[in-house]
């Protein structure tokens, strides 16, 4: 159980196009799904935090305008990069929270999306 | 930044022995998790240990957490090959806090 899915699991654009990650948790409702940015060889950094029928609470530094995030239901979040440019260019992770772990903050992750912006 | 460090940041063993990696935080936390990647993928959970244990063992795996010295170690005993990967621990952005900081990572490579 427990798994979460994205998709797609990597993407090419060109400037200034938009793209659209879709993440999903399959066998679980999710509570809050998170977004994160991972540069090569670095760690995670927590981009925005999303919950059902809200809107997103994005870290500071990071342009909300730049990163949409739609949370429509227990099941669904979608992360939009608006008029992408190479250096948008990076691995988005989403991870989803499952209701019942109270206190326990476990997050289940999805495989990733690899962006290359043109 | 919150974000804690990790000790090693590589580490290269051959098949069959142990390797222990450091984890160091900085907040008040009431639980620590460790995290792997294998490389390109997403994180999968390894094990959650609470403010209030000491030790916890699950399989191969044995993680510790002293909470004085704000340092936690995950020890993989008779590592195999599949196991190399990236490590992360990762802390509450702050006690009870849903959010996550995660650690700047252990890359462990098993040699067979």
């Amino acid at each position: 159980g427990a798994v979460v899915s994205q998709h797609p699991s990597w993407v090419i654009c060109k400037s200034g196009t938009s793209v659209k990650i879709e993440c999903r948790s399959l066998d679980f409702q999710a509570t809050t799904m998170f977004w994160y940015r991972q540069f090569p060889k670095q760690s995670l950094m927590l981009m925005a935090t999303s919950n059902e029928g809200s809107k997103a609470t994005y870290e500071q530094g990071v342009e909300k305008d730049k990163f949409l995030i739609n949370h429509a239901s227990l099941t669904l979040s979608t992360l939009t990069v608006t008029s992408a440019h190479p250096e948008d260019s990076s691995f988005y992770i989403c991870s989803a929270r499952e209701r019942r772990f109270g206190w326990d903050n476990e997050q289940f992750f999805g495989p990733g999306t690899r962006l290359t912006v043109l | 930044s919150q974000q804690g460090e990790e000790d090693p940041q590589a580490l290269s063993i051959q098949e069959g022995e142990n390797a222990t990696m450091n984890c160091s935080y900085k907040t008040s936390i009431n639980n620590l998790q460790w995290y792997r990647q294998n490389s390109g993928r997403g994180l999968v959970h390894l094990i959650l240990i609470r403010s209030n244990e000491r030790e916890k063992h699950s399989g191969r795996l044995r993680v510790t957490l002293d909470t004085s010295k704000k340092s936690s170690s995950l020890l993989i005993t008779a590592s195999r090959a599949a196991d190399t990967a990236s490590y992360f621990c990762a802390t509450p952005h702050y006690f009870g806090n849903e959010k996550l900081t995660f650690g700047t990572g252990t890359r462990l490579t098993i040699i067979p």
